[in-house]
């Protein structure tokens, strides 16, 4: 079955960096577009970043975009989220997910990792 | 970015009556391949997010067939035909047409 395993979180300061790994197995990860999202104490859902099954293809929110740098190693199985100059408004829960296209668009996100907590204070 | 707005953000319900969430999206979601590029995820308390719904209609494996989505290009609802306990949790709308992706604001379902 289809597992995501994401790590990587924790206590940072303001202006440091964390990446976060998100660790696939139960399909072929090289067939499979991948996405970051984030959802703050007490708040919603927010997109963050996808990547395309090559890698070749990568977007972003624009309230991390020249911060954070979604990328994949496909001989890994593992998909990464390098957090640099971090805010405090960057304290969430970090969630990958598995993007399933249609079309050669991606449609929408059918599984979710359980999340890792990223706290960004002084 | 296209911005996606949810009502109602509170719905308390009776087991086993009907729910109806609604999304309306700033700009139309439907691609020019006919397909809605809309869908729908449940949180429950302390979890990560489940899709329910995706391209605006399609049930994902494993959801209960109480579950429903609908919608034009612009207006969209997610509708429980009959709602039970384990419904309880905070529902949202996401937007995949274009980047950014972009989410409602979520819909607190509770049990009345």
């Amino acid at each position: 079955q289809v597992q995501l395993v994401d790590s990587g979180g924790g206590v940072v300061q303001p202006g440091r960096s964390l990446r976060l790994s998100c660790s696939a197995s139960g399909f072929i990860f090289t067939s499979f577009g991948m996405q970051w999202a984030r959802q703050a104490p007490g708040k919603g859902l927010e997109w963050v970043a996808v990547i395309y099954n090559d890698g070749g293809n990568k977007y972003y929110a624009d309230s991390v975009k020249g911060r954070f740098t979604i990328s994949r190693d496909n001989s890994e199985n593992t998909l990464y989220l390098q957090m640099n100059s971090l805010r405090v408004e960057d304290t969430a829960v970090y969630y990958c997910a598995r993007a399933i296209s249609y079309r050669g668009l991606i449609s929408h996100f059918d599984s979710w990792g359980r999340g890792t907590l990223v706290t960004v204070s002084s | 970015d296209i911005v996606m707005t949810q009502s109602p953000v509170s719905l308390p319900v009776t087991p086993g009556e009907p729910a109806s969430i609604s999304c309306r999206s700033s700009q139309s979601l439907l691609h020019s391949n006919g397909h809605k590029f809309l869908n729908w995820y449940q949180q429950k308390p302390g979890q990560s997010p489940q899709l329910l719904i995706y391209l605006g209609s399609n049930r994902a494996s494993g959801v209960p067939d109480r579950f429903s989505g609908s919608g034009s290009g612009t207006d969209f609802t997610l509708k429980i035909s009959r709602v039970e306990a384990e419904d309880v949790g905070i529902y949202y709308c996401m937007q995949t047409l274009q980047t950014p992706y972009t989410f409602g604001q979520g819909t607190n379902l509770e049990i009345k």
